[in-house]
């Protein structure tokens, strides 16, 4: 894998629903992780930065793991809620020495009331 | 506690004219980068400045250049406008050495700018 990539592109749930995205990245030279939520109109705010295979971070409900051998993370959000819908947009940090943040597409979650 | 502030949140300038968006990062902040975020993309790296230089360029023209005031505000300025430059652009500031490693980046809401 040579860029970023995130799937679904969108997806909608009923409130309530459990739900999951993904994000692919280059695996070697690995540095960093970083997962944004990005409401419409506001800016995009920072929830994980992951840097440890095996890593798993927690935030309320949502929740992320990290895989960096293989390159993948995934975002978890337990119970979703209308207030979850946004745009998750995760981002490989390159290598070390690295100050350029490398994003996905963005997966877009709408959570139907 | 003030984040990212962007001016202006939208404008329209006509194609071959020149443009500058400004940005002031959160407080306490010394380090800001630029985004550019065209239509169905992920945010893509434009350059970051740091003391007053810029420290790292992603892949765009020279026609997009910067600059970072001491009180550490900055401004992205794009000469020669085309068609394809219309976007949103994002500012992110953070400080430097290890917070954006540990807490990412403080990004602000951007500025719309469309060319016509």
């Amino acid at each position: 894998i040579l860029n970023v990539e995130q799937s679904p592109q969108s997806l909608h749930v009923q409130e309530g629903d459990s739900t999951n995205f993904t994000c692919s990245f280059p695996s070697s030279n690995f540095y960093a992780l970083h997962w944004y939520r990005w409401e419409t109109a506001k800016s995009p705010e920072a929830l994980f930065v992951m840097t440890l295979n095996g890593d798993e971070k927690k935030k309320g409900r949502i929740s992320a793991t990290l895989n960096t051998k293989e390159g993948y993370s995934y975002l978890y959000i337990k119970g979703s809620q209308p207030e979850d819908s946004a745009t998750y947009l995760c981002a490989d940090s390159g290598g070390a020495g690295s100050y350029q943040l490398t994003f996905g597409k963005g997966t877009k979650l709408s959570v139907i009331p | 506690d003030a984040g990212v502030t962007q001016s202006p949140t939208h404008l329209i300038k006509t194609r071959g004219q020149q443009v500058t968006l400004r940005c002031s990062p959160k407080s306490g902040h010394d380090t800001v980068s630029w985004y550019q975020q065209a239509l169905g993309q992920g945010p893509q790296f434009i350059f970051q400045y740091y003391e007053e230089e810029e420290r790292q360029r992603g892949n765009f023209p020279d026609r997009f250049s910067g600059h970072q005031f001491p009180n550490y505000s900055s401004e992205l300025n794009v000469n020669a406008l085309l068609l394809g430059d219309s976007a949103l652009y994002l500012c992110a500031s953070s400080l430097a050495g290890f917070s954006s490693e540990l807490y990412g980046y403080t990004f602000g809401s951007g500025t719309r700018l469309t060319v016509v």
